[in-house]
């Protein structure tokens, strides 16, 4: 079955230092999409990317599908004390929006 | 935004007795729920399928008599832990997709199930 995975799983920086995580999926994905989880909360969705290739910017995030749709990056530039927390990525190989979740990466900021 | 409610956020039980979990979807139809479980520091595992009006769709591994799923309308899917052990002790979440102008998935806020 598809398998999502993804890298580092735990990274700790100085607030103010970038961070960036990965996702790689064993198929080709119709769509991937990433949440934040916030310690003791549940998954916020923080965006999809669905064209091969395709980069998005919010605020400080960047997100970006690679050209094979098979992997994706988030990207937050200059770390904030208020960014930590698990980023899941999640693909799709459907339409039907049944997700795989990868491990998620922990993000720890030291202000 | 779209809000997806889930009741309880917390329950203890005692092994052998059912927990019913709700999954409502407040201010838009979902005719597609998902039933995801998380253990401690663990990603999200997709249980189940959740589909208005038929029945559930069950992931491998994931035992149909033992996680009942009922999605009778269309704002509301519910998950019932059935006889339940200290091993399904965990931490249950649903989404509804919302199928509106660009389709998005929105996650409840969780039940941690803890059996005695």
């Amino acid at each position: 079955g598809q398998q999502v995975m993804q890298i580092p799983q735990y990274q700790h920086v100085q607030e103010g230092e970038d961070f960036t995580t990965y996702c790689n999926s064993s198929t080709t994905l119709s769509n991937i999409q990433w949440y934040k989880q916030r310690p003791g909360g549940h998954p916020v969705f923080l965006i999809q990317l669905v064209k091969s290739g395709e980069v998005k910017k919010q605020k400080r995030l960047t997100f970006q599908f690679g050209e094979a749709k098979k992997n994706s990056s988030l990207h937050i530039t200059a770390t904030q004390t208020t960014d930590v927390g698990t980023y899941f990525c999640a693909g799709s190989g459907g339409s039907n929006y049944k997700l795989t979740f990868g491990k998620g990466t922990l993000l720890t900021v030291n202000p | 935004g779209a809000v997806v409610s889930q009741h309880p956020s917390r329950v203890i039980c005692k092994s052998g007795t059912s927990v019913k979990i709700e999954c409502r979807s407040l201010d838009f139809q979902a005719t597609t729920m998902f039933w995801y479980r998380q253990f401690p520091k663990k990603s999200l595992m997709l249980m189940a399928t959740s589909n208005e009006g038929s029945k559930a769709t069950y992931e491998q591994g994931v035992e149909k008599d033992k996680f009942l799923i009922n999605h009778a309308s269309l704002t509301l899917s519910t998950l019932t832990v059935t006889s339940a052990h200290p091993e399904d002790s965990s931490f249950y979440i649903c989404s509804a997709l919302s199928q509106g102008v660009g389709e998005k998935l929105f996650f409840g806020s969780g039940t941690q199930l803890s059996v005695l």
